[in-house]
């Protein structure tokens, strides 16, 4: 059974650029949601992903975008990256059947260096 | 906005301590998780909590919720240099908001042989 899958695993940018990540949720789960976490702290909410439409989001700029496509896969696109950009960012997969108790199961993650 | 503190932040002990992570808010969560994360990976769901008052065991891990569900902790006992990684909190309000998820700053814990 394949876990959460993330890629690239590291990428270096420069200011001003745009990167794309991509993450493949666990087999049977439908809802794929973002975190970033800068280096020493714990992981911050971006957005969620549900039938295709984002249906939460944390407190993120709009340079932050993200789709899901009908294999419940998702990306996440951030544009004029800025230096703060520079992070882990981690894919969660969850199911609707697991909604009460909120558990998430995360990839390894893209770390992003932003110079 | 709902925060959850951890503390301590670090933690270096010997091999076959004791150590506890507390894990506080004001705010009332639906579930309570803790993650275990190792340098360059995501974080692995060691248990959930539920129920104000739970008490669960994993082995050496006791994990608890609060009974007003707005706090935890987690007991390891006779720590081994395996158990070294960041801890992570994480509460959840659950229902439409589920997978969304408010994560503390983490602990890190060092065990030495």
């Amino acid at each position: 059974d394949a876990g959460v899958t993330q890629s690239p695993t590291h990428l270096i940018k420069t200011r001003g650029q745009q990167v794309t990540l991509r993450c493949s949720p666990k087999s049977g789960h439908d809802t794929v949601s973002w975190y970033q976490q800068a280096l020493g702290q714990g992981p911050q909410f971006i957005f969620q992903y549900y039938e295709e439409e984002e249906r939460q989001r944390g407190n993120f700029p709009d340079r932050f975008s993200g789709h899901q496509f009908p294999n419940y896969s998702s990306e996440l696109n951030v544009n004029a990256l800025l230096l703060g950009d520079s992070a882990l960012y981690l894919c969660a997969s969850s199911s609707l059947r697991t909604a009460n108790t909120g558990e998430l199961f995360f990839g390894e993650g893209s770390r992003l260096t932003v110079l | 906005t709902q925060l959850l503190e951890q503390s301590p932040q670090f933690l270096s002990i010997q091999e076959g301590e004791n150590l506890t992570v507390y894990c506080n808010s004001s705010s009332v969560f639906s579930s309570l998780q803790w993650y275990r994360q190792e340098p360059g990976e995501g974080p692995v769901l060691l248990v959930t909590v539920v129920t104000g008052g739970e008490v669960k065991k994993l082995k050496r891990l006791t994990f608890q919720f609060g009974d007003a569900r707005k706090d935890s902790s987690l007991h390891i006992t006779a720590a081994q240099p395996g158990d070294t990684g960041l801890y992570l909190c994480a509460g959840g309000t659950g229902g439409t908001s589920y997978g969304k998820l408010t994560f503390g700053q983490g602990t890190i814990l060092t065990v030495h042989p």
